[in-house]
């Protein structure tokens, strides 16, 4: 049974930088595409970005200038960065896996607030 | 970037019934690589059909998806009460990976 669970501030002032981390419980990580996708009221679901293969990255052009994905191997983690954020990056964030690039497992999602 | 738009925006339906829903590409998505999801209030979105047609693990056969190119449906035959949901296709074929606007299931 794959599970992902993802972890984070929950409230970020505006102009900061944002960190989740999303913990993995699948043999297979290391062979998984690793997503971080958001969902607002506005915005709907957006793909954020994955990381793969322990390294190789692929982004949203649209968030580009401000993501980081990184993976730590050792712990079964992987982790996003969001510099700058304002209003518009206020969403539920999840943390998703597959085999490919269609996200299979996805975690349960957590809030992101970002207000002063 | 491929952009996926749903139709209906909402459709209101009773248990029993058949329903199709469609999502419309921009331009062709290469390899079939559409799923659809679904998604409950205050869950993550579930995965229901993979590569246009293939039902995920442990998914009912009451759903089915097809199309290829730009035009792919999802049917849900003899809809049970846990089907009423929010559902949403997506493509994984081009960078960036985009989801629709999702069509909205309702009981009548």
């Amino acid at each position: 049974q794959v599970q992902l669970q993802e972890s984070g501030p929950g409230l970020v002032k505006p102009s900061e930088t944002l960190s989740l981390t999303c913990s993995v419980s699948i043999d297979s990580f290391k062979r998984h595409y690793l997503n971080w996708i958001r969902q607002s009221p506005g915005r709907g679901l957006e793909w954020i970005g994955f990381i793969y293969n322990s390294g190789n990255t692929n982004y949203n052009p649209s968030l580009k200038s401000r993501v980081t994905i990184s993976v730590d191997t050792s712990k079964n983690q992987f982790s996003l960065r969001l510099t700058s954020v304002s209003d518009a990056d206020t969403a539920v964030y999840y943390c998703a896996s597959g085999p490919g690039w269609t996200p299979h497992h996805w975690g349960q999602g957590t809030l992101l607030t970002v207000s002063s | 970037e491929i952009v996926l738009t749903q139709s209906p925006g909402t459709l209101s339906l009773s248990p029993g019934e058949r329903v199709t829903l469609s999502c419309r590409a921009s331009q062709s998505v290469g390899g079939n690589y559409l799923a659809w999801f679904q998604q409950k209030p205050g869950q993550a979105p579930r995965l229901l059909v993979d590569d246009g047609s293939s039902r995920a693990t442990g998914i009912p056969d009451r759903f089915s998806g097809s199309g290829s190119g730009t035009d792919f449906t999802l049917t849900i035959d003899r809809l049970e009460s846990e089907d009423f949901a929010m559902y949403y296709c997506g493509q994984f074929a081009n960078s960036p990976l985009t989801f629709g606007q999702g069509t909205r299931l309702e009981i009548k």
